[in-house]
C-alpha cells in the first residue's frame, strides 16, 4: 500500500515569506507526527496529532510555526515569516495510533531552504 | 521526558567486521526502544524494535536487547556489509520518538 507522502519534496523561499508543507499519512493511521532534521542531527520532535487534535505541540520552536489536521488525515505544517534558521528537512510520520509500541512510518521529507 | 545518548561516529569498519553501536537512554515510564536507519538519499526506516525489558529486536542480521537495568539498547551485527553503510538512530518512544544524534557507519570492502 501507499506510504506516507510529503509535498513538496524541496522548497526554496526567501526570508520573511510564508510556507506550507503537506503530509499525507498512511490510510487509517490516526496518529500523525512532524519532526525537523537539521544537517548532521537526529530528527527533532515538533508536534503530533491524534485524530484532528494536536495532542502534544511542545516541540514547536515558537509561534511562527503552526500545524493543522482538520479532517484527521492530511496535515499541513505552516511557517510564517521564515528565517534562515528554519532551513532543514521536515519529516512527517504516521502510526496506527499513539502509544509506545506502535511503529512510526516516515515520509521522504520536505527539504526547506530559506535564503 | 525521554532522552538518548548514542555513540559518536563516524564508525569505519572493514567488511565482515563485528559492529556495536552503543545507545543509552533516560526515560519516564516504560518506553519502547527503536533503532531507525537512514541509507544515503533515502528516508528513515525502522530497523528493529523492542517493547519491554529483556526483549531482543532483530532484523537483517542486526540485534539489540532492551536492558532496563543498564538503560541500554546497543545495536550489534556479527558481520557487516558495504550495504550497511548508513546513519543509525536510537530512539526511545513514549507517545513520540526522541532521537539520538545518529551514528554514521562506513563499511569498506
Amino acid at each position: 500500500g501507499a506510504g506516507v507522502s510529503q509535498t513538496p519534496s524541496n522548497k526554496v523561499t526567501e526570508k520573511g515569506k510564508y510556507v506550507e508543507l503537506r503530509c499525507d499519512p498512511i490510510s487509517g493511521h490516526t496518529a500523525l507526527y512532524w519532526y525537523r532534521q537539521s544537517l548532521g542531527q537526529g530528527p527533532e520532535f515538533l508536534i503530533y496529532f491524534q485524530g484532528t487534535g494536536a495532542a502534544d505541540d511542545s516541540g514547536l520552536p515558537n509561534d511562527r510555526f503552526f500545524a493543522v489536521r482538520p479532517e484527521g488525515s492530511v496535515s499541513t505544517l505552516k511557517i510564517q515569516r521564515t528565517e534562515r534558521g528554519d532551513s532543514a528537512v521536515y519529516l512527517c510520520a504516521s502510526s496506527l495510533t499513539r502509544g509506545p509500541s506502535y511503529e512510526q512510518y516516515f515520509g521522504p521529507g520536505t527539504r526547506l531552504t530559506v535564503t | 521526558g525521554n532522552s538518548v545518548t548514542q555513540m559518536e561516529g563516524p564508525v569505519t569498519l572493514s567488511e565482515e567486521a563485528f559492529l556495536t553501536i552503543n545507545c543509552t537512554y533516560t526515560a519516564t515510564g516504560y518506553p519502547s526502544l527503536f533503532w531507525y536507519v537512514q541509507y544515503p538519499g533515502e528516508g528513515l526506516q525502522l530497523l528493529l524494535k523492542a517493547t519491554k525489558a529483556d526483549d531482543k529486536g532483530s532484523n537483517k542480521g542486526f540485534e539489540a536487547t532492551y536492558r532496563k537495568e543498564t538503560t541500554s539498547f546497543h545495536l550489534e551485527k556479527g558481520s557487516v556489509q558495504v550495504s550497511d553503510s548508513a546513519v543509525y538512530f536510537c530512539a526511545p518512544r513514549g507517545n513520540k520518538l526522541v532521537f539520538g544524534a545518529g551514528t554514521i557507519l562506513r563499511v569498506k570492502s
